[in-house]
């Protein structure tokens, strides 16, 4: 069974950037896509962007520009989620999933405040 | 980008009652590519539906999804107290994945 640990909760100054990580075990890390969801406050969820493990690719949600950088590191088999220039609405409580979306992670509270 | 619509935003019902909910998407769905999660206040949602009517292991048979093309619904036949949460809908035919605004299920 695949089982999904994050990083602790982060407070971030306006511009500075955070880098959440996932931890997977319980399965193949390198058969796995795993994807990034975050949630703010009181809303509803939003795709970040994934790894597409069958083609290797990386794609992420063309609403964060230049923002989303997904890096794998599979001596530990854990991916980042790397997001830059925080602003206000980027506080969200940010989840990264696998296994079909079956597994979820805990969920990594990011809170972009001056 | 596909943008599916949940309806309705919140559904008032009691235990025991049968609840629908609706999930409407902007563009055909790619292999009827279509989840339902639940979730509850301070938990990461639950997949509960894949493929529009595959439940996911371990989900109650009182789960049932349906539909293709642009119209697909979540049924919960009998309520029980732990099924009121929100529910999303999720479409991964195509990318961006995308999901819906979400249906509170409430007493």
């Amino acid at each position: 069974q695949v089982q999904v640990v994050q990083s602790g909760a982060e407070m971030k100054r306006p511009g500075a950037s955070v880098k959440v990580s996932c931890k997977i075990s319980g399965y193949t890390f390198t058969d796995l896509s795993i994807h990034w969801v975050r949630q703010a406050p009181g809303k509803g969820l939003e795709w970040m962007g994934g790894f597409d493990a069958e083609d290797g690719e990386i794609i992420n949600a063309q609403r964060f520009p230049g923002r989303v950088t997904l890096t794998q590191d599979t001596s530990t088999d854990t991916a980042y989620m790397y997001l830059s220039s925080l602003r206000s609405e980027d506080t969200a409580i940010y989840y990264c999933t696998t296994d079909g979306f079956y597994a979820w992670g805990q969920g990594t509270l990011v809170i972009v405040s001056s | 980008e596909i943008v599916l619509t949940q309806s309705p935003g919140t559904l008032s019902l009691s235990p025991g009652e049968r609840a629908t909910l609706s999930c409407r998407a902007s563009q055909s769905i790619t292999s009827s590519s279509l989840a339902w999660y639940q979730q509850k206040p301070g938990q990461a949602p639950r997949l509960l539906m894949y493929d529009a009517s595959s439940r996911a292991t371990g989900i109650a048979d009182r789960f049932s999804g349906s539909g293709s093309g642009t119209d697909f619904t979540l049924t919960i036949r009998r309520l029980e107290p732990e099924d009121f949460a929100v529910y999303y809908c999720q479409q991964y035919g195509s990318f961006p994945l995308t999901f819906g605004g979400g249906t509170k299920v409430e007493i």
